[in-house]
């Protein structure tokens, strides 16, 4: 299996709402990413989980919480988002000792 | 900034045409990848090339590596309309352990 799973693929919510992000992987890749990415815009990091540690977090505001469960699981936390978090975002992960990332197909969220 | 910049930001060509971009950079690399991004959905690993390295082929892809000009380019021969996407240089090693992104060139080929 050699892919990067996300749900759900689109979500919409209020201000006021509490959802998660998902991600999954069964490649035994033990660094998994979170990116944030505006329309035309490049992917920008938020989050590094290496063996299910933060190892980097790019100074997000506390309204994302990030969780690695376990080597295949990546979630994404979201609390009292504000419109401008709409974005598509990408999760993905790479083998130890290589850079090249696999990427999720993103969740596309709208903030109301 | 440490991204990388790229251009052009756009480029439209016909079917079969060859297609080139470019990526220039600041800081000092282990190594320079490319993704492509269709529309709306994840990025796809194209290439790496290291910093030791010059040239790389892959398939249509070519990518040329200029340390001391802090560039690279990467040309897509005979293009086709499938080629149609967003292409992005991606920088390792800067500033630790992550990848950082240039801007992006949009690439459209017409059929």
């Amino acid at each position: 299996d050699t892919e990067v799973t996300q749900t759900p693929k689109h979500l919409v919510m209020g201000m006021t709402n509490k959802k998660s992000l998902k991600c999954e992987q069964h490649m035994g890749h033990r660094a998994m990413y979170w990116y944030k990415q505006k329309a035309k815009k490049p992917p920008e990091l938020m989050f590094v989980y290496s063996y299910e540690k933060l190892s980097i977090n790019e100074s997000v505001p506390s309204r994302f919480s990030p969780e690695c469960p376990n080597s295949s699981l990546l979630n994404l936390h979201l609390h009292a988002l504000q419109p401008e978090d709409s974005a598509l975002y990408l999760c993905a992960s790479t083998t130890t000792g290589q850079v090249e990332q696999f990427f999720g197909p993103g969740t596309r969220l709208t903030v109301l | 900034s440490q991204q990388g910049e790229e251009d052009p930001q756009a480029l439209s060509i016909q079917e079969g045409e060859n297609a080139t971009m470019n990526c220039s950079y600041k800081t000092s690399i282990n190594n320079l990848q490319w993704y492509r991004q269709n529309s709306g959905r994840g990025l796809v690993h194209l290439i790496l090339i290291r910093s030791n390295e010059r040239e790389k082929h892959s398939g249509r892809l070519r990518v040329t590596l200029d340390t001391s000009k802090k560039s690279s380019s990467l040309l897509i021969t005979a293009s086709r309309a499938a080629d149609t996407a967003s292409y992005f240089c991606a920088l390792w090693g800067v500033g630790g352990f992550k990848t950082i992104f240039g801007a992006g060139t949009r690439l459209f080929v017409k059929a």
